[in-house]
């Protein structure tokens, strides 16, 4: 099985620059997802990372360390659209964790 | 890209009746797709994993007679939540695998809202 933990809530100000954590246990690593959802839709894709370090796409980055069981989300230049849950999924048999509501503000 | 369309997107019912909500992955061949319940402001709960062509692995406390899967072909899964109550309203989301991707992305469906009166 594993376990997925993420901050529950997290408020940033437009522009900035915000890092969401997410730890994770598992009894077999290989792979760890990312996705995006916003109110009332499907989440969609968003990095995923099996080797140590940033994978950077735009104005989203992913890091990983496998050693420690952890990984986040750098969200870079933040726009209003960007309030979503950030949920993170170990690969396998695709259990998300609690994900992590990021409000956006003026 | 993958593409994953999933029917209805809202129903209404009435208590004791069934809904049967479709999930098709439409220019990939799906081996694997995956049905989740979402309640308001929480997290996605798994519900089941279908293989084509085989029983569903259902998720602890997730009841298979109310909520039958069936995987028929590598591109339709559909979910029949039988004799509905109004417990059972919420969020439901498909997803799918392509069977040819290394990395194994899941891609979803835009989720079907069941309401029951």
């Amino acid at each position: 099985g594993q376990n997925i933990d993420q901050p529950t809530e997290m408020t940033a100000t437009e522009g900035a620059i915000v890092q969401i954590n997410c730890t994770y246990q598992t009894s077999g690593f290989n792979g760890l997802f990312w996705y995006q959802q916003h109110a009332g839709e499907a989440p969609t894709f968003l990095s995923y990372n099996v080797l140590d370090g940033l994978e950077e796409k735009g104005r989203f980055s992913s890091f990983l360390s496998r050693s420690k069981g952890y990984s986040y989300l750098l969200l870079k230049e933040l726009q209003m659209k960007d309030s979503a849950s950030y949920l993170c999924a170990v690969r396998g048999d695709m259990r998300f964790g609690a994900g992590t509501r990021l409000t956006v503000k003026p | 890209g993958a593409v994953v369309s999933q029917h209805p997107s809202w129903v209404i019912c009435k208590s004791g009746t069934s809904v049967k909500i479709e999930c098709r992955s439409l220019d990939f061949q799906a081996t694997t797709m995956f049905w989740y319940r979402q309640f308001p402001k929480q997290s996605l709960m798994l519900m089941a994993t279908s293989n084509e062509g085989s029983k569903a692995t259902y998720e602890q406390g997730v009841e298979k007679d109310k909520f039958l899967i069936n995987h028929a072909s590598l591109t339709l899964s559909t979910l029949t939540v039988t004799s509905a109550h109004p417990e059972d309203s919420s969020f439901y989301i498909c997803s799918a695998r392509d069977g040819r991707d290394v990395e194994n992305i899941q891609y979803f469906g835009a989720g079907t809202r069941l309401s029951v009166l």
